[in-house]
């Protein structure tokens, strides 16, 4: 079983939809959450993190973490063409150097 | 622009061969990790060091190595290479302690034919 599963898409949706993408995991000493967002041909950057359970929110952005299913979500509101990206999950323990990835779930947002 | 630099960007080169990676951290981080991404594994982590120490190793295989001079930066070495060895390598930095965030660089894409 991999440490993190992440559904790869791909995902479609027209402008204006909320989208949601998920992660689950295995390991309970995960307490940091991460997504990343990568453009095609890009690097990942970071887009938003949460530290333990609950929801963080940044603009039309809503992560949540909820440790007692292993299951964390982001939100796009009123999402946009320039949205269209592959979006990356990442968990890293306190104790411990690694990040651990999700395969990424690619999104396209028709105009 | 997220101040890692990974060279070359690009890489073409036959089954057999080796080639070498390059990475610059950002100015200040001590930590570079390598990872691994093909279409169907996603991204893989493959090893990470630490001010020129290993300091975590995932799913590399022995057939590849790295290692970090003291200027900080980092090399990644991949030998007898394979068709399957074809994907996009990545590098990316961070301060050591930083539980949130790593910096990537724009990538190697790598095509072993």
């Amino acid at each position: 079983q991999k440490e993190v599963e992440q559904d790869p898409g791909p995902l479609s949706v027209p402008e204006g939809a909320i989208v949601s993408l998920n992660c689950t995991y295995s390991n309970s000493a995960f307490q940091y959450f991460m997504w990343y967002r990568q453009y095609s041909r890009k690097g990942p950057e970071l887009l938003m993190y949460t530290y333990s359970s609950g929801n963080k929110e940044d603009g039309r952005f809503t992560a949540q973490v909820d440790k007692s299913s292993k299951y964390i979500s982001l939100f796009i509101r009123d999402s946009q063409p320039s949205d269209s990206a592959t979006y990356l999950c990442a968990m890293k323990g306190i104790a411990g150097n690694q990040f651990y990835f999700g395969t990424g779930t690619s999104l396209t947002v028709i105009p | 622009d997220s101040g890692v630099t990974q060279t070359p960007k690009h890489l073409i080169t036959a089954t057999g061969q080796r080639v070498t990676l390059r990475c610059s951290p950002r100015s200040g981080d001590l930590s570079v990790y390598w990872y691994q991404q093909s279409l169907d594994q996603g991204l893989q982590f493959l090893i990470q060091y630490y001010n020129g120490e290993e300091r975590a190793k995932g799913n590399i295989l022995e057939r590849f190595s790295a290692q970090q001079f003291p200027d900080l930066h980092s090399e990644l070495n991949l030998s007898s290479l394979e068709l399957g060895d074809s994907a996009l390598y990545f590098c990316a930095s961070s301060v050591l302690g930083s539980n949130t965030e790593a910096f990537f660089g724009q990538g190697t894409r790598l095509t072993v034919v």
